[in-house]
C-alpha cells in the first residue's frame, strides 16, 4: 500500500497568516494527489484535485502543488471558518490511501 | 445538486450483520464509481471499497475483504455495503462518496460525501 504521510499534525495560526502543509508519499503518484477538509461533525469536503486544481466554488486562498512524492497545500489568508482538519489523499494504486491529517487551530 | 444520503447504521454485537445503503440523486448514477469510506470515532479516513459504475469491478481495503460485500442497484440509484463478521475495529462513521468517473482503477477524487452514518459494534 502506498503511505501518506502529512505534517504537521496540528498547526496554530493567526486570521491573515499564510500556512503550508505538506503530504509525503512514499512511491511516485505522479499528480494524483486530492487534498480535503473536514470540520468538526461533518463529512470531508474535496478543496483541490489533481495535486493543483481547485474545486468549483472553493475560495482562491486554497491551493496545492507538487508532483511525484511530495505534495504543498497553502492557505493565503486563513480565515476563522478554516478552523478544521485537513487530509491528502492518493489515488496512483488501490487501496485509495489518505494522510493521517493535518489539525489547523485559530488562534 | 448532487446528493447522496446514507441509512442502515447502528448499534451490532461483534460478529453480528448490518447493510448500509446510500441513495443517489442528481446524477446519471450508472456513469459513475462509488466508494465508501469509513472514520473510526477521533481517527483519520479510511477507504473501504470501491464499485465501477456499471457494477462488474469491485476492490475491497485487505481489512474487510471476504467480510464486506459491495453492490449496486443502478435501477434505484442506490448503492449498498453488507458487512458480516463484524469487528470491534469496524466501529466508524461509513460515507458514501462518488468518483468523477466510472472506472475503479483510476477512482479520483471523492465528491461530494454523504453525511455518514454511524456503526458501532460493541456487546
Amino acid at each position: 500500500d502506498i503511505q501518506m504521510t502529512q505534517s504537521p499534525s496540528s498547526l496554530s495560526a493567526s486570521v491573515g497568516d499564510r500556512v503550508t502543509f505538506t503530504c509525503q508519499a512514499s512511491q511516485d503518484i505522479n499528480y494524483y494527489l486530492n487534498w480535503y477538509q473536514q470540520r468538526p461533525g461533518k463529512a470531508p469536503n474535496l478543496l483541490i484535485y489533481d495535486a493543483s486544481n481547485l474545486t468549483t466554488g472553493v475560495p482562491s486562498r486554497f491551493s496545492g502543488s507538487g508532483f511525484g512524492t511530495v505534495f504543498s497545500f497553502t492557505i493565503s489568508g486563513v480565515q476563522p471558518e478554516d478552523s478544521a482538519t485537513y487530509y491528502c489523499q492518493q489515488y496512483e494504486d488501490l487501496p485509495i490511501t489518505f494522510g493521517q491529517g493535518t489539525k489547523l487551530e485559530i488562534k | 445538486e448532487v446528493k447522496l444520503l446514507e441509512s442502515g447504521g447502528g448499534l451490532v454485537q461483534p460478529g453480528g450483520s448490518l447493510r448500509l445503503s446510500c441513495a443517489a440523486s442528481g446524477f446519471t448514477f450508472g456513469s459513475y464509481a462509488l466508494s465508501w469510506v469509513r472514520q473510526a470515532p477521533g481517527k483519520g479516513l479510511e477507504w473501504v471499497s470501491g464499485i465501477s459504475g456499471r457494477g462488474g469491478r469491485i476492490h475491497y481495503t485487505d481489512s474487510v475483504k471476504g467480510r464486506f460485500t459491495i453492490s449496486r442497484d443502478n435501477s434505484k440509484e442506490t448503492l449498498y455495503l453488507e458487512m458480516n463478521s463484524l469487528r470491534a475495529e469496524d466501529t466508524a462513521m461509513y460515507y458514501c462518496a462518488k468518483s468523477p468517473g466510472m472506472i475503479v482503477v483510476r477512482l479520483g477524487w471523492f465528491d461530494p460525501w454523504g453525511p455518514g452514518t454511524l456503526v458501532t459494534v460493541s456487546s
